[in-house]
């Protein structure tokens, strides 16, 4: 059974522009959550999508959105890149939304210069 | 408070050793209480759970205490191996669908 896809691996982008991360759950599961992870901070929540609804939102400005499709693949846009948006972003995928056990991706590293 | 400090953030135990990691929480609506392990390049990975109605928690070389008076609820490795290097992660979930994950601590064990 495949894992958690996430692509592209890394991204380098400059202050100013737009990227767009994708995240292939493991088949049969509808939540897929995405994270921020950053040196000394851990894993700051983003959002969680589950039948493609957003279902919670961590305390991230309107610039970092997202969505699901109706095969569980999501997606996360943020808009006009900050210095500080560089981190590794992780998409975790699981069954329902107990999140008794999420999958986790290995992640876009995104560097903003 | 939807909160869950870890520490250390980071821990150096040398081969065989037993490697303690503390979590500590303020909100007792709490339900559930996984420990993730992150190897460098990869994403994090479910090590083992515990729920509050149990104190102890035994998987392997793995063990999660739970103080659940003290809200205090910890990670122990023993017989610790160079393999055993990564960062962890304790977190907490509430309200059935949310979870909060803790800082990290990087653990490295040296032969």
């Amino acid at each position: 059974k495949a894992g958690v896809t996430q692509t592209p691996r890394y991204l380098i982008k400059t202050r100013g522009q737009q990227v767009t991360l994708s995240c292939s759950p493991i088949s049969g599961h509808r939540s897929v959550s995405w994270y921020q992870q950053t040196p000394g901070q851990g894993l700051q929540f983003l959002f969680e999508y589950f039948s493609e609804t957003q279902r919670n939102k961590g305390n991230f400005p309107g610039r970092f959105s997202g969505r699901q499709f109706s095969n569980s693949r999501s997606e996360m846009n943020v808009s006009t890149l900050e210095l500080g948006d560089s981190a590794l972003y992780l998409c975790a995928s699981s069954r329902d939304l107990a999140k008794n056990i999420q999958y986790f991706g290995a992640g876009t590293r995104l560097s903003v210069l | 408070q939807q909160q869950v400090k870890q520490s250390p953030q980071s821990l150096i135990v040398q081969k065989g050793g037993i490697s303690i990691i503390n979590c500590a929480y303020e909100n007792t609506a709490f339900d559930y209480f996984p420990w993730y392990q992150q190897f460098p390049g990869k994403g994090p990975a479910l090590l083992i759970a515990i729920r509050p109605d149990v104190s102890e928690k035994k998987e392997g070389r793995f063990t999660i205490s739970f103080n659940k008076s003290a809200k205090q609820f910890s990670l122990h490795i023993m017989d610790s191996q160079p393999g055993d290097s990564a960062t962890y992660f304790c977190a907490a979930r509430y309200n059935t669908d949310k979870l909060i994950f803790g800082t990290g601590t990087r653990l490295q064990v040296f032969p």
